[in-house]
């Protein structure tokens, strides 16, 4: 089955400056990325995903980059802010009814 | 309106026990999933339903029973309790079952004295 390896497991950072969190996945036939924030004791959030077929991706301070070759993909912010403080998972999946594997989260402090 | 809705919020109970806990979507969604995170904060699919038929069932004791009556609902039944039970547990939605963004409810923070 699929593996997804996360990278740092905490991170923290001064407020606006750049943190990037990486994954490796090992099942080659995954086409689907998605990255989701969980604020303490709120639920899990999509804030960003990205499909195979796309290199990278951007929504305002936010950016996925894929490398499929090297089978890993990574959360860029820029600018932190301290509401950018939270646990972020990356995760990824093949699709067809197969389950979406997470990360173990990156816990992101930004530090006013 | 809370688009992917459970109760109830928190659930303390002791070991043996039986428990349930409901989920609903009102976001017209094809599947539906139960989560469970750990203390460790790991996000682990139990089961996932399509249309009302079980899709996913992953390496869970036989004292979890999820019911879906319609593709709007998803249960969780928990029979005979036991400490390692307790956990937070995501009811989460999505538009279909093919690489569709998941959509998470609040959670339930079960504990198992």
């Amino acid at each position: 089955g699929e593996n997804v390896e996360q990278h740092p497991s905490t991170l923290s950072v001064q407020e606006g400056d750049s943190a990037v969190i990486k994954c490796t996945y090992s099942d080659s036939a995954s086409n689907y990325f998605p990255w989701y924030k969980q604020e303490l004791g709120k639920r899990p959030q999509l804030i960003i995903d990205i499909r195979s077929n796309v290199g990278e991706k951007k929504d305002q301070r936010i950016a996925v980059t894929l490398n499929k070759t090297a089978k890993h993909f990574s959360l860029h912010i820029t600018e932190t802010q301290p509401e950018d403080s939270a646990v972020y998972f990356c995760a990824a999946s093949r699709g067809g009814y197969q389950k979406v594997t997470f990360g173990t989260g990156t816990k992101l402090q930004v530090i006013p | 309106d809370t688009a992917v809705s459970q109760t109830p919020k928190y659930l303390v109970t002791q070991m043996g026990n039986d428990k349930s806990i409901k989920c609903e979507q009102n976001l017209g969604h094809d599947t539906m999933y139960w989560y469970k995170q750990d203390s460790k904060k790991f996000l682990k699919i139990m089961f996932s339903y399509n249309n009302k038929e079980l899709i996913i069932n992953e390496t869970v004791p036989n004292r979890f029973s999820p019911k879906s009556p319609d593709k709007a609902h998803l249960n969780l039944h928990i029979n005979s309790l036991e400490l390692g039970d307790s956990a937070v547990y995501f009811c989460a939605s999505s538009p279909s079952a093919d690489n569709s963004p998941l959509h998470f409810g609040n959670g339930t923070r079960l504990t198992v004295t």
